[in-house]
């Protein structure tokens, strides 16, 4: 099956500093990517849907000049937390489609700690 | 928006015991799919619903989706305590979003 690979799984980092999440799919290429985030205990928030090679569109209450995200390529997808603060810990997911309605493919997460 | 509600929040039981979480929805949706996730990992696809009262079987777990394709269900028959985790509903296929949750806890 296809592979979604996200990198750091963990990342620990001070207030005030930006946090780079990359999402790659291994072995096809993702004309789509979805980013989420996830607190503890609860569901999936879809942050943003990401289209390669144009700009990222936001859901309501997610800000964009916070949440940088880039997709570059078919395979490369980037969120940024910039100037990252403790409300900002959170699990952050990506998943991946190939397109034309097909299934999603689930990177394994990251685990943002913001001190 | 299409929100997706999952009763029960919680649900904690023994194992051997049967359990139904339900997935509701006040639009229709082309699609449904249904997730477990553990903590600290992405969720995992159990199953996709597609076509309005569709019963698909998985070992011992039971997906329906409703007739009218705004709601759906999941049964799990003697519950074990590797059916531990996050049961998440989504749809539809090409954009996820997710519902709220139900958490499982399987005693042995």
């Amino acid at each position: 099956g296809a592979v979604v690979s996200q990198h750091p799984s963990w990342v620990i980092c001070k207030s005030g500093t930006s946090v780079k999440i990359e999402c790659r799919s291994l072995d096809f290429q993702a004309t789509t990517m979805f980013w989420y985030r996830q607190f503890p205990k609860q569901s999936l928030m879809l942050m943003a849907t990401s289209n390669e090679g144009s700009k990222a569109t936001y859901e309501q209450g997610v800000e964009k000049d916070k949440f940088l995200i880039n997709h570059a390529s078919l395979t490369l997808s980037t969120l940024t937390v910039t100037s990252a603060h403790p409300e900002d810990s959170s699990f952050y997911i990506c998943s991946a489609s190939q397109g034309g309605g097909e299934k999603l493919f689930f990177g394994s997460g990251t685990q943002l700690s913001v001190l | 928006t299409q929100l997706l509600e999952q009763s029960p929040q919680f649900l904690s039981i023994q194992e051997g015991e049967n359990l139904t979480v339900y997935c509701n929805s006040s639009s229709v949706f082309s699609s449904l799919q249904w997730y477990r996730q553990e903590p600290g990992e992405g969720p995992v696809l159990l199953v996709t619903v597609v076509t309005g009262g569709e019963v698909k079987k998985l070992k011992r777990l039971t997906f329906q989706f409703g007739d009218a394709r705004k709601d759906s269900s999941l049964h799990i028959t003697a519950a074990q305590p590797g059916d531990t985790g996050l049961y998440l509903c989504a749809g539809p296929a090409d954009k996820l979003i997710f519902g709220t949750g139900t958490r499982l806890q399987v005693f042995p």
